[in-house]
């Protein structure tokens, strides 16, 4: 299957401060992108959509401005926690839509830690 | 999206087939229904998706009823790296955006 890969896999931080996670389609071009969140013993939320050269799609109670995300390349998408508050901590998993086989493939996840 | 109904959990012996049953009974005709699975700490695999035809890979096989009201995934000899919880997620097509809507799954042990 098609590889996408997240940086960093894990990162702690203090309240207040921001973080950037990459996410990458490593052998595939996706216009799509997806940001989701997991807190723990909990399913995979969806976050918002991210899709190529174009703004975001964020779910309802998903706040824009508190997470940013950029879509600037085919194989590459970035979410920005901003001012990021211990209740932030989470793990945080992307995905990339692959056309050809219309299929959603998934990163390894980023676990944030906000002290 | 369709939801989907699957047990909160099973236990499967290892190198015995392991059925993992699905239902989704709102389901509509251009839905498609995926599997995935995700190992503890990391992110969901792909493992399968069919419209109305069976389907097989090197991972599994996936058989959707004539009504398409429910899908089983079979393992065909589980193994102990086989322990995850499953996802079983009915999407519409492209023109909808392609999302998934993951939700409970089925927490799978196999045990030696």
């Amino acid at each position: 299957g098609a590889v996408v890969s997240q940086h960093p896999s894990r990162v702690i931080c203090k309240s207040g401060t921001s973080v950037k996670i990459e996410c990458r389609s490593l052998d595939f071009q996706a216009t799509t992108m997806f940001w989701y969140r997991q807190f723990p013993k909990q399913s995979l939320m969806l976050m918002a959509t991210s899709n190529e050269g174009s703004k975001a799609t964020y779910e309802q109670g998903v706040e824009k401005d508190k997470f940013l995300i950029n879509h600037a390349s085919l194989t590459l998408s970035t979410l920005t926690v901003t001012s990021a508050h211990p209740e932030d901590s989470s793990f945080y998993i992307c995905s990339a839509f692959e056309d050809g086989a219309d299929t959603q493939y998934f990163g390894p996840g980023t676990r944030l830690t906000v002290l | 999206d369709a939801k989907t109904t699957q047990p909160p959990s099973m236990d499967c012996a290892e190198g015995r087939a392991a059925n993992l049953p699905c239902n989704h009974s709102t389901i509509s005709g251009n839905e498609y229904v995926y599997w995935y699975r995700q190992i503890h700490s990391q992110g969901p695999q792909y493992i399968i998706h069919g419209l109305k035809n069976n389907e097989t890979n090197e991972m599994a096989s996936l058989i959707i009823t004539e009504d398409r009201k429910s899908s089983t995934l079979i393992l065909p000899h589980a193994t102990l790296r086989d322990t995850a919880v499953y996802y079983c997620i009915v999407r519409v097509g492209r023109a909808a955006g392609n999302k998934l809507t993951f939700g409970g799954g089925t927490r799978v042990l196999v045990k030696p």
